[in-house]
């Protein structure tokens, strides 16, 4: 089955740094990839999310970047503003058939933004 | 308001007794999920419709929890003589289609949770 996993819990940085939150996989066969950001006492919400024909796929100030030989994926945050301030999850998608509809997410990783 | 909606958003109640949650997912969106999350942990799921076919279930899904979504609409999570252990956020989702629309995406719209605490 799918796990995901998160390189660090908590990531602390100051307002107009980068941030960078990094997430592993372990199936190689997953082809789809999202992040999600949830903020307190809200449902998570959908940020960016790639396919793996791809290594690199850009939003408003964010940027997903995908290694599949390592299984890796990352999330940067440009110009980080305290709005950001969040639990960011790495998600995938089980594999084949109806269990695509299935998420499985990591663990997390605490963004806290200090003006 | 036109997101995803659950009903209620706290719950407390006590051993053993049963427990219902509603989700109303986004008016055109023909899949609904649910997932529970526990304090440090991401979504874990538990089950999801694609109209009102359940899909998949997950093993975390007791006997003593049943979801049914009877129209193809609102879906109803209930847990039957609950336990501690079940005290949790209780998330909906909702998704326009599966993989193969034309984003070829798996967004899914979370609902903000409904808190349960179990004493």
């Amino acid at each position: 089955g799918e796990s995901v996993g998160l390189h660090l819990p908590t990531l602390s940085v100051q307002e107009g740094d980068n941030s960078i939150i990094n997430c592993a996989y372990s199936n190689s066969a997953s082809d789809y990839f999202i992040w999600y950001k949830q903020e307190s006492g809200k449902g998570p919400q959908f940020i960016i999310d790639i396919r793996s024909n791809m290594d690199k796929r850009q939003g408003q100030r964010v940027t997903v970047l995908l290694n599949k030989t390592v299984k890796h994926l990352s999330l940067q945050i440009a110009a980080t503003q305290p709005g950001d301030s969040a639990v960011y999850f790495c998600a995938v998608p089980g594999s084949g058939g109806t269990s695509y509809g299935k998420l499985t997410f990591g663990q997390g990783t605490i963004l806290t933004v200090h003006p | 308001d036109t997101g995803v909606s659950q009903n209620p958003r706290h719950k407390i109640t006590k051993r053993g007794q049963n427990v219902t949650f509603r989700c109303d997912p986004i008016s055109e969106h023909n899949r609904l999920y649910w997932y529970r999350q526990t304090l440090g942990q991401g979504p874990e799921f538990l089950t999801y419709f694609q109209n009102e076919a359940q899909l998949e279930k997950s093993r975390l899904l007791s006997d003593r929890f049943s979801a049914e979504r009877p129209k193809g609409s609102f879906s109803t999570l209930e847990i039957q003589r609950t336990e501690q252990g079940d005290s949790a956020m209780y998330l909906c989702a909702s998704s326009p289609r599966g993989a193969g629309g034309p984003r070829g995406s798996n967004e899914q719209f979370f609902g903000p949770g409904t808190r349960l605490t179990v004493l």
